[in-house]
């Protein structure tokens, strides 16, 4: 199974500062019809998981402009350009190129 | 509304079987896949299982194959997960979700399995 590697495992950001998430796969996550399957979710304490990016930079629907995805291949990032109160949680990455599925062993923010 | 609703968890011992179902509403549930992903108390989350949309293709964790059954019927717009076997590392809320590779993000609000004697 593909191996998804999360850093940092905790990240303290300051309110309106950036903060950036990185993501590495073992095998790279193109896929033969030229798309890479790797997406983005945040979840909070008690609540399901709510994707924000897919498709490494797609974002959903409702996903502030904050957000924003990059990366090809075996190397990925989420970028929040100004962290807001809101943003606290964790984040994981997943790749669905290489079923099954797995997902990065998450980044928890938080407020310093 | 978009809708999927889990059922089926509970408290069950060691080596007994459960089955989850997931019912989904607001979307066209026969042209996507879908999945079950678990999150263990405290921990990160875990690819469980997924379906094509046909039902003819399925996909498992190395964890749970041999174990658990993947299944759905189009016609009511549901999917299942049959646990046999289980163990206390199964413990868990189980979510179902539809294919996160595509347009559309649809979660449940997950299902507690408990493994315990």
């Amino acid at each position: 199974d593909v191996v998804m590697t999360q850093s940092p495992l905790s990240l303290p950001v300051t309110l309106g500062q950036p903060a950036s998430i990185s993501c590495r796969s073992s095998l790279s996550l193109l896929f033969r019809d030229g798309n890479t399957f790797l997406s983005w979710f945040h979840q909070r304490p008690g609540q399901s998981p709510r994707r924000l990016i897919y498709q490494v930079s797609i974002r959903d629907s409702g996903v502030p402009d904050r957000f924003s995805g990059s990366g090809s291949g075996t190397d990925f990032t989420l970028k929040i350009s100004r962290v807001e109160a809101d943003d606290v949680g964790v984040y994981y990455c997943m790749q669905g190129t290489h079923w099954p599925a797995t997902f990065g062993g998450g980044t928890k923010v938080e407020i310093k | 509304e978009v809708q999927l609703l889990e059922s089926g968890g509970g408290l069950i011992q060691p080596g007994g079987s459960l089955r989850l179902s997931c019912a989904a509403s607001g979307f066209t549930f026969s042209s996507h896949a879908m999945l079950w992903v678990r999150q263990a108390p405290g921990e990160g989350l875990e690819f469980v299982s997924s379906i094509n949309p046909g039902g003819t293709e399925t996909s498992y964790a190395e964890s749970v194959k041999g174990r658990f059954t993947i299944s759905r019927d189009n016609s009511r717009d549901t999917f299942f997960l049959q646990m046999n076997s289980l163990r206390a590392d199964d413990t868990a809320v189980y979510f179902c979700a539809k294919d996160p590779n595509w347009q559309g993000d649809y979660w449940g609000r997950g299902t507690l399995v408990t493994v315990s004697s």
